[in-house]
This record gives structure tokens, C-alpha cells and sequence, in this order.
């Protein structure tokens, strides 16, 4: 069990550009959630997959974010035309069971997003 | 909808005193509970969760009790250490998994 890897740790980029998150589940596991989290607030849900599936998405999440989870395990987080509001902590967590609500999320260390 | 209160920080207190974090909840249905710690530079670990009513999670010297009637989750420790000051999170789940959690409250142990 490695845990669960998030790829870059830190990003910074200008407002307008695009950018994209990495993030490997840990093996096996078939839930695959994404999470933002900003500074001095809870973790907020964005969207989650199970295997490939992407079967929830947040009002948060506009148009300008996309999500993939393509073969079932890594799963990238595209944000088109930065902005500003966009500079957060993207969270990645995995868990190992579908449909019970009773199995804990295992979370990566997160991408610290910073827009100028 | 679901939604999760926790107290207010930061929470101030000196070694080996009596911690308590308040948590309520709103939920629909009979979600599992949870409290996640979060340690400075660190990413977010599952310190205990609950998964019926009267259910107490434990670990680490942290408990806390599933109370439907009251719809709360109070975090408990009889005595804190310095190595405990982190932010810790109250967080519900349905039955999708889905995570949804308190604002946070900052508790900073003092020697």
C-alpha cells in the first residue's frame, strides 16, 4: 500500500492558462474522488468516479473543469482559463468499496494551486 | 441537504487538559460519521469513524459517540498532548462515499 499519489505538489501559473493534476489511486481501489480546499475551510467535493465511470459532479465545478478517470486508476483534474479563485488545494482520495458509505476515503497530500 | 457544524477555533489548551470538539449534524437517512486530523504539512488521515447510532469510534486516546437523537459527533480526549495540536474535521457520508465535511477546527496544545 503506497498510499495515494498526487503529481505536482505545487503549481503555479498565470490566470488564464491551463493546467492539470495527477492522481494514482491506490491499487485496487475502484472509487476515485476529487476534492478543493481552501485556506482555513473544510475540504469541498468536486466530482467522483467508480472505475472509469464518472458518476457525480458538483455545481462547483464549471465548465472550465474536467475530470478522467480513462482505464480506471489514474485520474487527471483539468482547469481551463485559470482565475484567480481557482488558487486552492486539490485533494485526490480513494476508497476501496463501491456503494458502502461506511468505507473511509484514503487521501493523497493534495496539489497546491496558485493563479497570479 | 447533508451538511456538517463543527465548533469554532482555534482551541487553545495546556498539556493533559480535557478536549472536546463539537460536531452536529444534518443528514437524510443513517449516514456513517467520521473525524479526520490533519497535521501541519501533512495530508488528511482518518483518526475514527462511527457507523450506526451508538456506535464509538476510538483511537489514539480520541473517541467519540454516534448520537442519532441528538444528531452529534463530539470528539473527545481525556488528556492532549503537544503532539495533537492539528486541524481536525467532523465528516458525514451517504451512501455513494462521498465525503462531506465541517469547516475545521485549529486546536494548538501548549507544554
Amino acid at each position: 500500500d503506497t498510499g495515494v499519489s498526487q503529481d505536482p505538489r505545487h503549481k503555479i501559473t498565470k490566470r488564464g492558462q491551463n493546467v492539470t493534476f495527477r492522481c494514482d489511486p491506490i491499487s485496487e481501489h475502484n472509487r476515485l474522488y476529487w476534492y478543493r480546499q481552501t485556506l482555513g475551510q473544510g475540504p469541498e467535493f468536486l466530482t467522483y468516479f467508480q472505475n472509469e465511470a464518472q458518476l457525480e459532479k458538483s455545481r462547483l465545478l464549471s465548465d472550465r473543469f474536467s475530470a478522467e478517470r480513462p482505464k480506471g486508476s489514474f485520474s487527471t483534474l483539468e482547469i481551463q482559463r485559470t482565475e484567480q479563485g481557482d488558487s486552492a488545494m486539490y485533494l485526490c482520495a480513494s476508497s476501496p468499496n463501491a456503494g458502502k458509505g461506511n468505507s473511509p476515503l484514503h487521501f493523497g497530500n493534495g496539489t497546491r494551486l496558485t493563479v497570479t | 441537504g447533508n451538511s456538517v457544524t463543527q465548533m469554532e477555533g482555534p482551541v487553545t489548551l495546556s498539556e493533559e487538559a480535557f478536549l472536546t470538539i463539537n460536531c452536529t449534524y444534518t443528514a437524510t437517512g443513517y449516514p456513517s460519521l467520521f473525524w479526520y486530523v490533519q497535521y501541519p504539512g501533512e495530508g488528511l488521515q482518518l483518526l475514527l469513524k462511527a457507523t450506526k447510532a451508538d456506535d464509538k469510534g476510538s483511537n489514539k486516546g480520541f473517541e467519540a459517540t454516534y448520537r442519532k437523537e441528538t444528531t452529534s459527533f463530539h470528539l473527545e480526549k481525556g488528556s492532549v498532548q503537544v503532539s495533537d495540536s492539528a486541524v481536525y474535521f467532523c465528516a458525514l457520508s451517504g451512501n455513494t462515499g462521498k465525503l462531506i465535511f465541517g469547516q475545521g477546527t485549529t486546536l494548538q496544545v501548549k507544554p
